[in-house]
C-alpha cells in the first residue's frame, strides 16, 4: 500500500461532461503530483501542487485545473470531456524522508473512459 | 528540458535469465535522482529501484541493479533470475529536488516459461 488514495477508481462519463478526480497523499506529505497515462504510453505530468499552492505545470490543459486544499488533498477538474481525454490518471505524492530519495509515491489511478 | 529515452519498447526474457533495460536521459544538472518504475497489468506504479546522481557506487536491490555511467548519461536496469512475475513495462525516469518526475516511454518486459 502506497499510502496515496484515489478515488474513484473508475469513472465513465460522455462527451462535454466534467469529472472531478480526488486524492489524499501520504501523511506527512505536502507535494501531490497529478499525471496522465494514455493508453500503452508514458506518463504525461500535468500539475504539482506544494502545501496548497501550485508549484509548476506540465502539459495541462485549459480544460483541466487542480486544487490542493488545507488539508492537503487534492483534486483534479476536468470538463468539457473529450473521447481522446480518456486515460488512467495518477496522483502521486513526493516522499522526503531519509533513505527514500524523492521517489514518488503512486495512488492506484483513476481509469476515466469518456463515451 | 529534461528528457529520458528508452530505445527498446518491448523486451522478452527467459525464466531465469538476465535481461538489461536501456535507459538515457538529457540534463544540464548535475544533481539528480534516477529511477526505475514497474508497471504490472494492475497498473499500479512501483518503485523498483533509485540512483542518487552524486553516488557512484551503482545501487542494487535484491535482483535488480543497475549499470549508472553519469558522462554517458546512461541509467540500465539489469534483472538477474528472472521470474514470471517480472513481466511488466518498466519505466525510467529522472527527477530533481522538488520538481515534478519525468517518465521514459517504457519498456515491456515479457518472461518466457
Amino acid at each position: 500500500d502506497s499510502g496515496v488514495t484515489q478515488t474513484p477508481k473508475h469513472l465513465i462519463t460522455a462527451t462535454g461532461q466534467r469529472v472531478t478526480l480526488r486524492c489524499s497523499p501520504r501523511s506527512g506529505d505536502l507535494s501531490v503530483y497529478w499525471y496522465q497515462q494514455s493508453l500503452d504510453q508514458g506518463l504525461q505530468f500535468l500539475i504539482q501542487y506544494y502545501n496548497g499552492e501550485e508549484r509548476a505545470k506540465g502539459n495541462i490543459l485549459e480544460r483541466f485545473s487542480a486544487q490542493q486544499f488545507p488539508d492537503l488533498h487534492s483534486e483534479l477538474n476536468l470538463s468539457s470531456l473529450e473521447l481522446g481525454d480518456s486515460a488512467l490518471y495518477f496522483c502521486a505524492s513526493s516522499v522526503v524522508s531519509q533513505g527514500e530519495g524523492l521517489a514518488l509515491s503512486f495512488g492506484s489511478g483513476t481509469r476515466l473512459t469518456v463515451v | 528540458a529534461q528528457t529520458v529515452t528508452q530505445s527498446q519498447p518491448e523486451m522478452s526474457v527467459q525464466e531465469a535469465e538476465t535481461v538489461t533495460l536501456s535507459c538515457t536521459y538529457d540534463t544540464s544538472e548535475s544533481d539528480y535522482y534516477l529511477f526505475w518504475y514497474k508497471q504490472p497489468p494492475s497498473r499500479q506504479m512501483i518503485l523498483v529501484i533509485r540512483q542518487e546522481a552524486y553516488k557512484q557506487q551503482n545501487a542494487t536491490e535484491n535482483r535488480f541493479s543497475v549499470n549508472f555511467q553519469k558522462a554517458a548519461k546512461s541509467f540500465s536496469l539489469k534483472i538477474s533470475d528472472s521470474q514470471l512475475g517480472d513481466a511488466a513495462m518498466y519505466f525510467c525516469a529522472y527527477r530533481r529536488s522538488g520538481n515534478d518526475m519525468r517518465f521514459g516511454a517504457g519498456t515491456r518486459l515479457t518472461v518466457k516459461p
